[in-house]
């Protein structure tokens, strides 16, 4: 199986507090995770690749001082947004990469979260 | 930078039509596509994953084509039933594999009337 986890699936803060929501592996090992997020009505944007050992990559638009993206083990990542305000308010995804032996070849698939819904008030 | 663009963005037909949900990306160097099911305010059910070097792949009464030159996928969706009614989302992972993250269309909201 390829199952992955996030905690937790719902969290409402005041404006200004920080917020740590987690991505495991369940069942498997992964050296790259990644981070996604998704406004009402909108598709998933990326966010950030994370990479076990080594800093989180992320992509244009997205602050690293405010996405805090730590990947310490092969089953964990976490995001932590500081200092949160009502426009950080979204669904925020993860996912882990598994590779996996296809026919005749392997490949990589991305397993997904079930997501954590973040409201700031 | 890749994009991807799915047509139509909502679709309503009565149970048990047949139908053709349409994606394509910019970039043709893709790892590999992906289909994936949404349902409101629910996380990501992954439908359908195609390999770059894939022409379709089939699960059920679900079919995805592939044609990566011309950066076009197609998913077909038979005999459709009223569960099937989600948001249909296509993305593609860029040729880094496993390094890159996906990109995502905006989805194709379907409604199945009983």
């Amino acid at each position: 199986g390829a199952v992955v986890s996030q905690h937790p699936s719902r969290v409402i803060c005041k404006s200004g507090t920080s917020v740590k929501i987690e991505c495991r592996s369940l069942d498997f090992q992964a050296t790259t995770m990644f981070w996604y997020r998704q406004f009402p009505k909108k598709s998933l944007m990326l966010m950030a690749t994370s990479n076990e050992g080594s800093k989180a990559t992320y992509e244009q638009g997205v602050e690293k001082d405010k996405f805090l993206i730590n990947h310490a083990s092969l089953t964990l990542s976490t995001l932590t947004v500081t200092s949160a305000h009502p426009e950080d308010s979204s669904f925020y995804i993860c996912s882990a990469s598994k590779r996996l032996a296809g026919v005749g070849v392997y490949y990589n698939e991305q397993f997904f979260g079930p997501g954590t819904r973040l409201t700031v008030l | 930078k890749q994009e991807v663009t799915q047509i139509p963005a909502a679709l309503s037909v009565p149970e048990g039509e047949n139908l053709v949900l349409n994606c394509s990306f910019t970039d043709s160097a893709i790892y590999n596509l992906q289909w994936f099911r949404q349902d409101p305010g629910k996380g990501l059910t992954s439908l359908l994953l195609i390999q770059s070097s894939q022409r379709e792949q089939t699960s059920g009464r679900l079919n995805a084509s592939l044609d990566k030159s011309s950066g076009r996928s197609t998913l077909y969706i038979a005999a459709s039933q009223p569960g099937d009614s989600a948001t249909y989302l296509c993305a593609v992972t860029g040729s880094g594999g496993g390094a890159d993250g996906l990109t995502f269309g905006k989805g194709t909201h379907l409604i199945i009337q009983p």
